[in-house]
């Protein structure tokens, strides 16, 4: 397997543009969580899916974020309208949920955000 | 409110000797705790789990302890080498799979 793949690896933009990160999960896992790393907060969990349904968006940090899953295989993350203070990596991470399981996360590359 | 503390100063240690890294929290009742290292430019690496009702967990040099009344966990790296100088991270997972994490330890092992 691929493992999870994220696009753009870096993104460089302008205040006020639209960003839109993108995340293939791997096959088969029906969880799928979304973080925000920076050197002063951390990882930070913004809104994880089960089943493609949204669970938990309490991390998410105002209106201007967004998080879609429309199918299994396929989740973006979007900020509109983008402000310096959103510069940071961006994690997309899936696993195999269900009490049987460990919950273990397997981590795509990161998706690394500049906003001048 | 609910924290999970990692120790914030670099841990440095000579290669072969014990690192020992410590992970507290408060306000949380995980169903378990996981530990993940995290090289620079990379995303975290799982390494092992230790569920609520475990209070050890070993794997090859690494071993994990957990202590429910302490709202502790420690994670140990025996023997160790260069090759293991990188950040770790601790997680707690609650309910339906929430995972948070910790701010992570930076360990450098010396050769």
């Amino acid at each position: 397997d691929a493992g999870v793949i994220q696009s753009p690896r870096h993104e460089v933009t302008e205040m006020g543009q639209e960003v839109t990160l993108r995340c293939k999960p791997i096959s088969g896992h029906n969880s799928l969580f979304w973080y925000r790393q920076t050197m002063m907060r951390g990882l930070e969990l913004l809104i994880y899916f089960n089943n493609n349904v949204p669970i938990d968006d309490s991390g998410m940090p105002e209106d201007r974020f967004s998080a879609k899953m429309p199918n299994a295989s396929f989740s973006t993350l979007k900020i509109q309208p983008s402000e310096p203070r959103d510069s940071a990596v961006y994690f997309c991470a899936s696993s195999l949920g269900g009490t049987a399981n460990t919950g273990e996360l397997f981590f795509g590359e990161g998706s690394r955000l500049t906003v001048l | 409110s609910q924290k999970i503390e990692q120790n914030s100063e670099a841990l440095n240690i000579q290669e072969g000797k014990t690192a020992t890294l410590t992970c507290n929290y408060t306000n949380y009742s995980p169903a378990y705790l996981q530990w993940y290292r995290q090289d620079p430019g990379r995303g975290p690496v799982f390494l092992l789990l230790i569920r609520e009702n475990e209070k050890e967990k070993r794997k090859e040099r690494l071993k994990v302890t957990f202590d429910t009344t302490l709202k502790q966990s420690l994670f140990h790296i025996t023997a160790s080498q260069p090759a293991d100088s990188a950040t770790y991270l601790c997680a707690l997972v609650t309910g339906g799979f929430k995972t948070i994490f910790g701010a992570g330890t930076r360990l450098f092992v010396k050769a």
